[in-house]
């Protein structure tokens, strides 16, 4: 059990480049959960799968935003056109699935958009 | 109004003491309840988890939950400076999405 990881750390980019993220999960967790965070707030809910299908989405993820999981195993967010507004930690969590579905986070991808 | 209040602190205390956390929610749907534990430019790390109301001991952590008020706290006992950190708590109904509250700063001196 390695932990959860995301590459890159950290990604400077300049407004309305595309930027890509990509998470993988502790081996097994068949869930998958994405995260944003801005400077003194807690996480706030994106997208979430279970194995390759994406179940669920929040209304902060707008149509810059997608995210996949094609074979049930790492994961990419890409953002398009990026706005300054998108400056954020991005989080990626993976859960086993059972009842108790408690929740591991990876170290981040801290993103600036200049 | 957010569906989880946190004090966003800091909290500053000596070495040694007592450290106390809460999160008030209100939505009655939650039923599974977390605290994390978060570094400076780090991940969330879990240190406790809790399902009903009551008092859950893990070392020097204890976490409580009292749904009848919608309370959560976590107490962190003979408190060290490398518990200086940012102090999450999470929640989740039924669903699999947790709501986190804004989370605490803590600074333990030595």
């Amino acid at each position: 059990d390695t932990g959860v990881s995301q590459d890159p750390r950290h990604k400077i980019t300049k407004r309305g480049q595309n930027v890509t993220f990509r998470c993988d999960p502790i081996s097994e967790h068949n869930r998958l959960y994405w995260y944003r965070q801005t400077l003194g707030q807690g996480p706030e809910f994106l997208t979430y799968f279970q194995n390759e299908a994406q179940l669920e989405k929040s209304r902060l993820l707008s149509d810059r935003f997608s995210a996949e999981r094609p074979k049930g195993s790492f994961s990419t967010l890409e953002i398009q056109r990026t706005e300054q507004g998108d400056s954020a930690m991005y989080l990626c969590a993976s859960s086993p699935g059972q009842d108790t579905d408690t929740q591991y986070f990876g170290p981040g991808t801290r993103l600036t958009v200049l | 109004q957010k569906e989880v209040e946190q004090d966003p602190g800091p909290l500053s205390v000596p070495e040694g003491a007592i450290v106390s956390l809460n999160c008030t929610y209100s939505n009655s749907a939650f039923q599974y309840f977390m605290w994390y534990r978060q570094y400076s430019r780090k991940g969330p790390e879990l240190l406790m988890y809790t399902y009903s109301s009551g008092n859950k001991e893990d070392g020097r952590f204890t976490a409580q939950v009292d749904k009848s008020s919608k309370y959560i706290s976590l107490f962190i006992r003979d408190s060290q400076p490398s518990d200086s950190a940012t102090y999450l708590c999470a929640m989740k109904a039924a669903g699999n999405k947790l709501t986190f509250g804004g989370g605490t700063r803590v600074l333990v001196k030595p």
